[in-house]
Order: C-alpha cells, then sequence, then structure tokens
C-alpha cells in the first residue's frame, strides 16, 4: 500500500526567506507525486508534480520540487517565502498503473505554512 | 475558465434531514470524485466515477450516495446527515489514461453544517 509522511505540522518562515516543507513517501514501483496548496474555505489548488525526468520540477507562484529516489523525498521549496504563500500545503503520491480505472491519490496529513513579517 | 464548480459554497442542514451537494465541470474529465475534509485533516476519498462506473471506498458509510447524470454533473446525497458529517466536501475530476500521470483538479468546496 502506498503512504506518504509529511513529517512537519507546521512550518514558520520569515519573508524573504527560503522555505522548505517536507515529504516522503512509499509507493511501490514507480511513484507519481503531487503538490497542493489549500487556503482557508477553499478547495486545493494544484502546484506541481513530478512524472518523470528532471528530479527539479518547477511548479506555480515560484514553487518548485526535488525528487529524490534513494532519499523517497519530494520537498516543496521556494527561494523568498511571501507572506500570501501562508496556507495548508498537501504531498501526494499514487504510483504508476497500467489500466485505467480512476486517478486515486494518497494524501499526506498536510503541512500548514506560516510565513511572518 | 475552464474549472470544477460546486454549490453551494455553505449548506446547513439539521439532523437527518437528506441533504445533496453538486458539483460540475466544464474540463470534460472522464473521472470524477468526491473526498470528505475534516478540520484541516488530508481529504478521505468517499468514491469516484470512471465514465458511469461507480466505485466506493470500502470505509465509506452507506449514509453516502452519488448519481452522475451525465459527463458534466455529480451529485452527493447523504441520506440521513450525523452531527459527525459535518465537513468540507470537496469535488474533483481528472482525465484518466493509461499510467496515472493525470493531475485531479479541485472546486472550492462545500461546507456542511449540520444542526
Amino acid at each position: 500500500a502506498q503512504s506518504v509522511a509529511q513529517p512537519e505540522d507546521q512550518v514558520n518562515v520569515a519573508e524573504g526567506n527560503p522555505l522548505t516543507v517536507k515529504c516522503t513517501y512509499s509507493v511501490s514501483g514507480n511513484p507519481y507525486l503531487f503538490w497542493y496548496v489549500q487556503y482557508p474555505n477553499r478547495g486545493l489548488q494544484f502546484l506541481l508534480k513530478y512524472i518523470t525526468g528532471d528530479n527539479l520540477v518547477k511548479g506555480s507562484y515560484g514553487f518548485e520540487a526535488e525528487f529524490n529516489k534513494s532519499q523517497t523525498s519530494f520537498h516543496l521549496k521556494k527561494p523568498s517565502a511571501l507572506v500570501s504563500d501562508s496556507a495548508l500545503y498537501f504531498c501526494a503520491v499514487r504510483p504508476y498503473i497500467l489500466t485505467g480505472g480512476g486517478n486515486k491519490l494518497t494524501f499526506g496529513t498536510g503541512t500548514q505554512l506560516k510565513v511572518e513579517l | 475558465d475552464a474549472m470544477v464548480i460546486q454549490n453551494p459554497r455553505y449548506q446547513v442542514t439539521q439532523f437527518g434531514k437528506p441533504v445533496t451537494l453538486s458539483c460540475s465541470q466544464t474540463l470534460n474529465h472522464n473521472v470524477m470524485y468526491w473526498y470528505q475534509q475534516k478540520s484541516s485533516q488530508a481529504p478521505k476519498l468517499l468514491f469516484h466515477y470512471y465514465d458511469k462506473d461507480f466505485n466506493n471506498e470500502a470505509d465509506t458509510p452507506d449514509n453516502f450516495q452519488s448519481r452522475r447524470p451525465n459527463t458534466s454533473f455529480c451529485f452527493l446525497d447523504i441520506r440521513s446527515p450525523g452531527l459527525g458529517d459535518a465537513a468540507m466536501y470537496l469535488c474533483a475530476t481528472s482525465r484518466d489514461v493509461a499510467g496515472g500521470q493525470e493531475t485531479q483538479y479541485f472546486g472550492p468546496g462545500t461546507r456542511l453544517l449540520v444542526l
């Protein structure tokens, strides 16, 4: 069975500083990895995903994530945090499958990012 | 813009009174999902439709039902809401192709309050 771990419930960072939100995964076979962001009382917004190829994936709003197969990690990063980045971030994984039948994701428990002035 | 729409955004119902939440999409995706999310926890998949095929998660209570009359619309019916069913309900859609790399796109959610 696949699983995702987000070891930090909350990450605090000062505006302008780099931020990292951690994610590790467990899956049989090749993983597809996703990051979503959720603002209060809103749905999940897609940020980026890793499918194959370059281990550094660039996404929306200046976010990027690095896929590390040996460490089974997919940490979310941003070089310079903004107060408006404060939100709940979810990592998700899905293994490669041969046939259709629904794109079932397994989500982590979420990390609350707080960016302060 | 292509999108996933959920109505209403906020729904108040009484204990035991049936309620229906709706979702529509303009993305023409063949897969639609319903998730339940409580208190900033991870979304929990209730069920999904792959075209017209309904797929229920093993731990989804019988109290929750769904209908998909056409590609664009999907409904979540809660037959007898209990206080524990108060949550944010998220609809999502995706294309589904072999491999599974397609992104799920979420609607803004409906927050359900049970009195």
